[in-house]
């Protein structure tokens, strides 16, 4: 199957600061990524839609200010946790859909565990 | 919106017994229903799908069934090994390249 991959898999980040996380897809091109969020014991919340080439689409309740979305490529979308602070602490996880209309199967990254200390 | 609800949340069975995960979604206009195996600090990964032209998908020890009339689908498997000790979510969408609703999770135990 497709492969998307992620990176950093953690990051450990002192409360105040930004961190970037990766989400590539290694043998397709995505014009859409997702970006979900989980919470220990919960289940994946999406974020937001990542559109390459234009604005990301955030679910109600995200901040658009804080969750930044970059989606420059067809094969890479990022996500900066800008501001971070303990509570932001989470499991963050992107998936992207190869480009063929029939087909909605979505491969997940690994994963990225983001600690706020 | 889409609401998917999944039954139960925990579920501990024998080695060899069979376990069964119930979902029900809320949107008739979806078609896609994909069950995830999902193992401690890993990404999701796809055990099995099913579209709502078809009421019933088997690949070797694991199956789903649809009932679109009832709005729901279930995931059986049988034969459980102790490498079948996951949190497993199913999910359902309504076109290709959405993002997916996703279940509240079932964390089964297959105890040796």
């Amino acid at each position: 199957g497709a492969v998307v991959s992620q990176h950093p898999s953690w990051v450990i980040c002192k409360s105040g600061t930004s961190v970037k996380i990766e989400c590539r897809s290694l043998d397709f091109q995505a014009t859409t990524m997702f970006w979900y969020r989980q919470f220990p014991k919960q289940s994946l919340m999406l974020m937001a839609t990542s559109n390459e080439g234009s604005k990301a689409t955030y679910e109600q309740g995200v901040e658009k200010d804080k969750f930044l979305i970059n989606h420059a490529s067809l094969t890479l979308s990022t996500l900066t946790v800008t501001s971070a602070h303990p509570e932001d602490s989470s499991f963050y996880i992107c998936s992207a859909h190869p480009p063929r209309a029939e087909n909605t199967e979505a491969f997940f990254g690994q994963g990225t565990r983001l600690t706020v200390v | 919106g889409e609401n998917v609800e999944q039954h139960p949340s925990t579920l501990s069975v024998q080695e060899g017994d069979s376990a069964v995960i119930k979902c029900t979604y809320s949107d008739s206009a979806s078609n896609y229903f994909p069950w995830y195996k999902q193992e401690l600090g890993k990404g999701p990964q796809l055990i099995i799908d099913i579209r709502s032209n078809v009421g019933e998908k088997k690949d070797q020890r694991i199956a789903v069934t649809l009932n679109k009339t009832a709005k729901h689908f279930s995931l059986h498997i049988t034969e459980t090994q102790p490498e079948d000790s996951a949190v497993y979510f199913c999910a359902a969408t309504k076109q290709a390249g959405t993002a997916l609703i996703f279940g509240k999770g079932t964390t089964l135990s297959v105890s040796s």
